[in-house]
């Protein structure tokens, strides 16, 4: 079957560096993404990642994948007040082409 | 560039009364179209998803109905709400291959509705 999931809460220091994890079921995921939703607004793409990839950096971002552990991990350096947000990862199953699968959301706090 | 619109942003309907969110994308043609439900601090429910017009796949059954009368518009309706329906809707729309596959989406702002 088709599932994601993701921890739902992550608390961390200004500055530091946010680890945000994911895993996922279907091995014939040919692209896994990562949105942000900001309080009362849509979804936001933030990057993406295609199946054939280990690694994408995107300034601040960087998504590791391990297709063997079906983990996908989005790290965010120096968070910053302004990335206090709910960060969703998402599937493209190639079993169910024109659906994305969506993870339950990881709300991340930024403390002073 | 391609813009997707969501409108009312904010409803509250009382328990029996119909309602009616539309989303409209402009820049674009043949888009995939979703509607999605979000309950308060939940993750995103797919509620339905059309590949063309009038072409509607439901993901889950409820007191909900969509329809998609042109190309790039995409309206989810009901009936009677029920309390159960308050949540916070999101329209998004996504590339088609050639292939019929599907990748990345771009979400409208939300509708949050409240059914009192």
């Amino acid at each position: 079957g088709e599932d994601v999931e993701q921890s739902l809460f992550l608390s961390v220091r200004e500055g530091d560096s946010s680890v945000i994890n994911c895993t996922y079921t279907d091995s014939s995921s040919t692209y896994l993404y990562w949105y942000k939703q900001e309080p009362g607004a849509g979804l936001q793409l933030l990057t993406y990642i295609f199946s054939n990839m280990d690694m994408k950096q995107d300034q601040r971002l960087t998504v590791l994948l391990n297709k063997k552990d079906k983990h996908l991990s989005l790290r965010i350096a120096d968070t910053q007040t302004g990335d206090s947000a709910i960060y969703f990862c998402a599937e493209s199953p190639y079993s169910s082409a024109s659906k994305i699968i969506f993870g339950s959301g990881t709300r991340l706090s930024i403390r002073p | 560039s391609q813009t997707i619109h969501q409108w009312p942003a904010t409803l509250v309907q009382p328990v029996g009364s119909p309602l009616s969110l539309e989303c409209t994308v402009e820049g674009t043609s043949n888009p995939n179209l979703y509607w999605y439900r979000q309950a308060a601090g939940r993750g995103l429910q797919l509620l339905f998803y059309s590949v063309g017009i009038g072409q509607i796949s439901s993901e889950v059954p409820q007191n909900l109905s969509a329809s998609r009368p042109q190309d790039r518009q995409f309206i989810l309706s009901s009936k009677k709400l029920l309390l159960s329906d308050s949540g916070f809707y999101l329209c998004a729309w996504s590339v088609q291959t050639t292939q019929g596959r599907s990748y990345g989406y771009t979400f409208g702002s939300g509708t949050r509705l409240t059914v009192v």
